[in-house]
């Protein structure tokens, strides 16, 4: 089936520093990706949503310059924040619909610890 | 997108069957609904997804009555492995359209 793989899996990162999570469309092609974040006991927290070719889409609430999202090619989307701060911590999800078909496949998440 | 309420949390034991039930009291015409599956520090994962009646997959079944303002997601005999939260997501879901996550319910199997 189709596969949305998730790098790293884990990170932990100094404050001030930035931090780069990849979400790859193993074996089919995603013009639109979604970036979530979980934190413990919560729901998943939609953040962007990404666009090949253009620019992200941003929730309300959602600062687009400490979370910036790239998404250079069919299958690969990054999201990367920017001056990491402890309460950055949490679990980043994306995701993205491999048929159209309304089957949206998710990446494994990545664990971002900020210390 | 419609709106879903859902139990917090729900208990169970093994072999036991279990009946999720989803609220979208504001469903529209050309709304799906989906529920997912989350293990801690994973990702959701797609369980099934109906428009109406009935569906029957592998893993569970989903009931949806005439009105559709409400659906039930059957887990058969659930095991420990399916604790488990669960989420029930209504739209209109085309490939760009956004998934909006409700609380879910937090399903938790003894033995």
């Amino acid at each position: 089936g189709a596969v949305v793989s998730q790098h790293p899996s884990w990170v932990i990162c100094k404050s001030g520093t930035s931090v780069k999570i990849e979400c790859r469309s193993l074996d089919f092609q995603a013009t639109t990706m979604f970036w979530y974040r979980q934190f413990p006991k919560q729901s998943l927290m939609l953040m962007a949503t990404s666009n090949e070719g253009s620019k992200a889409t941003y929730e309300q609430g959602v600062e687009k310059d400490k979370f910036l999202i790239n998404h250079a090619s069919l299958t690969l989307s990054t999201l990367t924040v920017t001056s990491a701060h402890p309460e950055d911590s949490s679990f980043y999800i994306c995701s993205a619909d491999p048929t159209g078909n309304y089957g949206y496949t998710f990446g494994s998440g990545t664990r971002l610890t900020v210390v | 997108l419609a709106k879903t309420t859902q139990p917090i949390s729900m208990d169970s034991y093994e072999g036991q069957e279990v009946n999720i039930t989803c609220s979208h009291n504001n469903i529209a015409t050309n709304d799906y609904i989906t529920w997912y599956q989350q293990f801690p520090s994973q990702g959701p994962r797609f369980i099934i997804q109906g428009y109406k009646t009935k569906v029957t997959n592998e893993v569970a079944s989903l009931f949806i009555p005439a009105d559709r303002k409400s659906s039930t997601l059957s887990l058969p005999r659930v095991s420990l492995s399916d604790t488990a939260v669960y989420y029930c997501l209504v739209g209109d879901f085309d490939n760009t359209d956004k998934l909006i996550f409700g609380t879910g319910t937090r399903l938790q199997v003894f033995p």
